[in-house]
């Protein structure tokens, strides 16, 4: 099945630096990469996805960006604000099954 | 997206008892699929809820221990039998809408267990 590796664990930014969290996954018929930021106590919610058909996506402070052929995405934060301190999960899937492989987890720290 | 409610938000169950989790959705929605978060953990799918049929469950989960019911296409139940306390975690539902290929998630239940 789908293996999907998440790094960092932790992260540690200033306010205003950027954050680059980086995702593998092994399944080459994965074609849906969502993230999910969830904060302590809360749902996860999604920020951004992005489909094997387009290699990167922007909405304002937050991309993401696609290598198929060397099966990785990351999402990239710029501007850090101390409230996008969360746990951050990429996750991945095929769409004609569309449950979820995640991975373990980024728990970024954004300090003032 | 779809507004999607959990009952109960929280539990504390005693070993050896059942739970039964309930997930309600505002609208009909495509798929429907159940997980568990661990503490401090990431999520990992039980199941798929299929609508009028039994559940697609994943490699470690199975019918007897995680009971799944889809009647239609707005509501799923997860129940959590035999309870021991390694079932301590927080059960999310997560729907697909009919419109949309993006996954939501419910609040979550949080579940304990003694």
């Amino acid at each position: 099945g789908e293996n999907v590796e998440q790094h960092p664990s932790t992260l540690s930014v200033q306010e205003g630096d950027s954050a680059v969290i980086k995702c593998t996954y092994s399944d080459s018929a994965s074609n849906y990469f969502p993230w999910y930021k969830q904060e302590l106590g809360k749902r996860p919610q999604l920020i951004i996805d992005i489909r094997s058909n387009v290699g990167e996506k922007k909405d304002q402070r937050i991309a993401v960006t696609l290598n198929k052929t060397a099966k990785h995405f990351s999402l990239h934060i710029t501007e850090t604000q101390p409230e996008d301190s969360a746990v951050y999960f990429c996750a991945a899937s095929t769409l004609s099954g569309y449950a979820l492989n995640f991975g373990k987890g980024t728990s970024l720290l954004v300090t003032p | 997206s779809a507004v999607i409610s959990q009952k109960p938000s929280r539990d504390i169950c005693q070993r050896g008892t059942s739970l039964t989790i309930q997930c309600q959705v505002d609208s009909q929605v495509t798929m429907m699929f159940w997980y568990r978060q661990q503490p401090g953990q990431s999520l990992t799918l039980i199941a798929t809820a299929n609508q009028g049929s039994e559940a697609t469950y994943e490699s470690g989960f199975v019918i007897d221990k995680f009971p799944i019911s889809r009647p239609n296409l707005t509501f799923s139940t997860l129940t959590v039998s035999n309870m021991s306390p390694e079932d301590s975690s927080i059960y999310l539902c997560s729907v697909v809408s009919n419109l949309r290929e993006t996954q939501y998630f419910g609040p979550g239940t949080r579940l304990l267990v003694l």
